[in-house]
């Protein structure tokens, strides 16, 4: 079946640390691979898409990977705050609709 | 230009009552998703409509659920007899076209639905 999975549950980091967060997927190829945040009680925000023709794509402090060899997709947070802390999902194309990974607690410690 | 508008944002029901959840899309835009996430689960897919049309219901239930997006007002998912498993909090979407064109896609607040 075609999966999409965040490995890690729960990611504690440093502040000022580099956060690095993984998606990795299954029996697929993907157009686009799409990373959102989610605060608890709110709907996903929209962060970075990447498509498969693009190795990197960065936004401020978001910088996003896409190695269509690894079948992996990594979201690096530089510099980070406590203020960063969600939770963060990844997402890929499933035709008309969106495949979310169950997603990954970052939280930054002061 | 307000977001997506959702209402209410919390629901309480009784096991046998009807729920009705409300989604105001985007000024524009004529694409709408509606997903479910249980505690400690993802996002998951439900139904994909455009106006009037339902374009994709693989992620619904069979029985007990039912979407429409009308001509004029919201998108509204129903959700008949609830049960306890309902709970959970559904989000609504909205696009100004296709998902598989890259489209990005903006969310509502949620609605939390609560099945006493």
């Amino acid at each position: 079946s075609q999966k999409i999975e965040q490995n890690s549950e729960a990611l504690n980091i440093q502040e000022g640390k580099t956060a690095t967060l993984t998606c990795n997927y299954t029996n697929y190829s993907p157009a686009y691979l799409q990373w959102y945040r989610q605060d608890p009680g709110r709907g996903p925000v929209f962060l970075l898409l990447i498509r498969e023709n693009e190795k990197e794509k960065r936004k401020e402090r978001l910088k996003v990977t896409f190695d269509t060899t690894l079948k992996q997709s990594l979201f690096h947070i530089t510099a980070s705050q406590p203020a960063d802390s969600a939770t963060y999902l990844c997402a890929r194309t499933g035709g008309d609709k969106i495949i979310f990974g169950k997603g990954t607690r970052l939280h930054i410690l002061p | 230009n307000a977001g997506v508008m959702q209402n209410p944002r919390h629901l309480v029901r009784r096991r046998g009552q009807e729920a009705r959840l409300r989604c105001s899309p985007m000024k524009g835009h004529s694409h709408v998703y509606w997903y479910r996430q249980l505690p400690e689960e993802g996002l998951k897919f439900m139904v994909y409509l455009q106006k009037e049309n339902i374009i994709d219901e693989s992620g619904m239930p069979k029985e007990r659920f039912s979407a429409e997006f009308p001509k004029e007002g919201p998108s509204i998912l129903r959700i008949q007899q609830v049960v306890r498993g309902d709970s959970a909090a559904y989000f609504c979407a909205s696009s100004s076209g296709t998902l598989a064109v890259d489209n990005e896609q903006f969310f509502g607040p949620g609605t939390r639905l609560t099945v006493l």
